[in-house]
C-alpha cells in the first residue's frame, strides 16, 4: 500500500497570507489527524477527522481549520499567517473503528512551512 | 498541559550498548505508543502497549508500562548507528478517537 502523502513538502509564505496543506491517507484509513511540530512546543495535536466529521480539536486558534473529503483525503488551512506558524505540519492516518481510541498512526513526511 | 514528559532529553551511547528512555504522563490512558523520527521527517510507529499490559517486545525493543506510576520506558538493546533518531512517547485516551498527546522526545545518538 502507498503510504501517507502530503503536499506540498515545502512552503514559504508571508505574514498575513493563508495556506492550504493537503494529505492523502493510506487506502482504507478513515481517520486523519494533523499535528504541528516546532522546536519550542514539540508535537501538538491540531485536529482529527473521521468520515468527513471533525471528531477532536486541539488548542489552536480559529485561524487553523481543516476538512475531510468523502475519499478520506484531508486539507488544513491556516489563515492570516503569523511568524509563529512556521513549523513542520504532519498528517497521520489510522485504521480506527468508530468508538475505539488510539490506534497506531501512520505519518506522512510533513509539510515544512516557513512564514517570513 | 496534558503533554507527557520524557527523559533524558538527549542520550549518547556507543554501538552495541543499550538505550533506555522514560516517559511519564498525567491522566489515565487507553494505550501508550512509541514513535521514532529521523531528522525532522515523518514519525514511524514502533510499538503500542495497552493500559492492561505491563510489558511488550518487538525485535530489539522492549516497552514497559506502569499505570500506577503513570510511566513507561523504552529499551533498545544492542544499539546500532541506524538507531540514531528522536524517540517520542504518545498517549491515547478513552473517548478521544485518534488523538495522541506526545512527549517532548528523547534525542538518541549512537556512535559507531
Amino acid at each position: 500500500k502507498a503510504g501517507v502523502t502530503q503536499t506540498p513538502r515545502y512552503l514559504i509564505k508571508t505574514r498575513g497570507q493563508q495556506v492550504t496543506l493537503s494529505c492523502s491517507p493510506i487506502s482504507g484509513h478513515r481517520s486523519v489527524s494533523w499535528y504541528q511540530q516546532t522546536p519550542g512546543q514539540g508535537l501538538q495535536f491540531l485536529f482529527e477527522y473521521f468520515s468527513e466529521t471533525q471528531r477532536n480539536k486541539g488548542n489552536f486558534p480559529g485561524r487553523f481549520s481543516g476538512r475531510q473529503f468523502s475519499n478520506s483525503r484531508s486539507e488544513m488551512n491556516v489563515s492570516t499567517l503569523e511568524l509563529g506558524d512556521s513549523a513542520l505540519y504532519l498528517c497521520a492516518s489510522s485504521f480506527l473503528k468508530p468508538g475505539l481510541a488510539g490506534a497506531e498512526q501512520y505519518f506522512g513526511p510533513g509539510t515544512r512551512l516557513t512564514v517570513t | 498541559s496534558q503533554q507527557g514528559e520524557e527523559d533524558p532529553q538527549a542520550l549518547s551511547i556507543q554501538e552495541g550498548e543499550n538505550a533506555t528512555m522514560n516517559c511519564s504522563y498525567k491522566t489515565s490512558i487507553n494505550n501508550l505508543q512509541w514513535y521514532r523520527q529521523n531528522s525532522g521527517r515523518g514519525l514511524v510507529h514502533l510499538i503500542l502497549i495497552r493500559s492492561n499490559e505491563r510489558e511488550k517486545h518487538s525485535g530489539r525493543l522492549r516497552v514497559t508500562l506502569d499505570t500506577s506510576k503513570k510511566s513507561s520506558s523504552l529499551l533498545i538493546t544492542a544499539s546500532r548507528a541506524a538507531d540514531t533518531a528522536s524517540y517520542f512517547c504518545a498517549t491515547a485516551y478513552y473517548n478521544q478517537g485518534g488523538k495522541l498527546i506526545f512527549g517532548q522526545g528523547t534525542e538518541l545518538s549512537v556512535k559507531p
